[in-house]
């Protein structure tokens, strides 16, 4: 069956400028992750949605990032007022459950701020 | 803090060798392990998933196995082979941590002909 699909595969902004970055998870699976990687700092999580709702949160970096699930399914993560810092590849995952479910990952954004 | 090492960072071996990759963790207080390999350029591909009371996986030719009180996890590799070239990763899900997976720092891995 279809995996995680994420776009667009790959990003150029204007720092200044707002992102969103989309991913389509794996059809029936209720949870959803994003997560970073970017050089020097590894993978790092964002947020974890279960459904449409996110009880996790504490890996977003600043205020100026946000995220929202709609219809128990497709997932967009929004940067605003983007940071050379902000360059990474953004991952998305997603799983059956929660905690004890493989995630799969999707092939990833690649963000590059100027 | 939950803290995910790898060692080693990065490793060389000629095709058929067998290999062993090892990830230590600090907080023993986890629901299950997992590894995945990485290719560059692309995302992340799940290999093995060990339960907290699970001490080992096995898929085709790897092997990963848990000592969770020790905080330790190794994945074997048997008769290694080019297309194992990649970047191996594990990471943990703590419980009481929801659902995110605290990554290692990954080893690559080249297997030459």
């Amino acid at each position: 069956g279809a995996g995680v699909s994420q776009s667009p595969s790959n990003k150029v902004t204007e720092k200044g400028k707002d992102v969103e970055l989309r991913c389509d998870p794996i059809s029936g699976h209720t949870a959803l992750y994003w997560y970073r990687q970017s050089l020097g700092q590894g993978l790092e999580f964002l947020i974890y949605f279960q459904g449409n709702s996110a009880p996790d949160k504490s890996g977003l970096p600043s205020d100026r990032f946000s995220a929202e699930r709609t219809g128990g399914s497709v997932s967009t993560l929004t940067i605003q007022r983007t940071q050379q810092e902000d360059s990474a590849v953004y991952l998305c995952a997603s799983s059956l459950t929660g905690q004890v479910a493989t995630q799969y990952f999707g092939p990833g954004t690649r963000l590059t701020v100027l | 803090k939950q803290e995910v090492t790898q060692i080693p960072a990065a490793l060389s071996v000629p095709e058929g060798e067998n290999l062993v990759l090892n990830c230590s963790f600090t907080d023993s207080a986890i629901y299950n392990l997992q590894w995945f390999r990485q290719d560059p350029g692309k995302g992340l591909t799940s290999l093995l998933l060990i339960q907290s009371s699970q001490r080992e996986q096995t898929s085709g030719r790897l092997n990963a196995s848990l000592d969770k009180s020790s905080g330790r996890s190794t994945l074997y590799i048997a008769a290694s082979q080019p297309g194992d070239s990649a970047t191996y990763l594990c990471a943990v899900i703590n419980t009481g941590t929801a659902s995110k997976l605290t990554f290692g720092t990954g080893t690559r891995l080249q297997v030459t002909l």
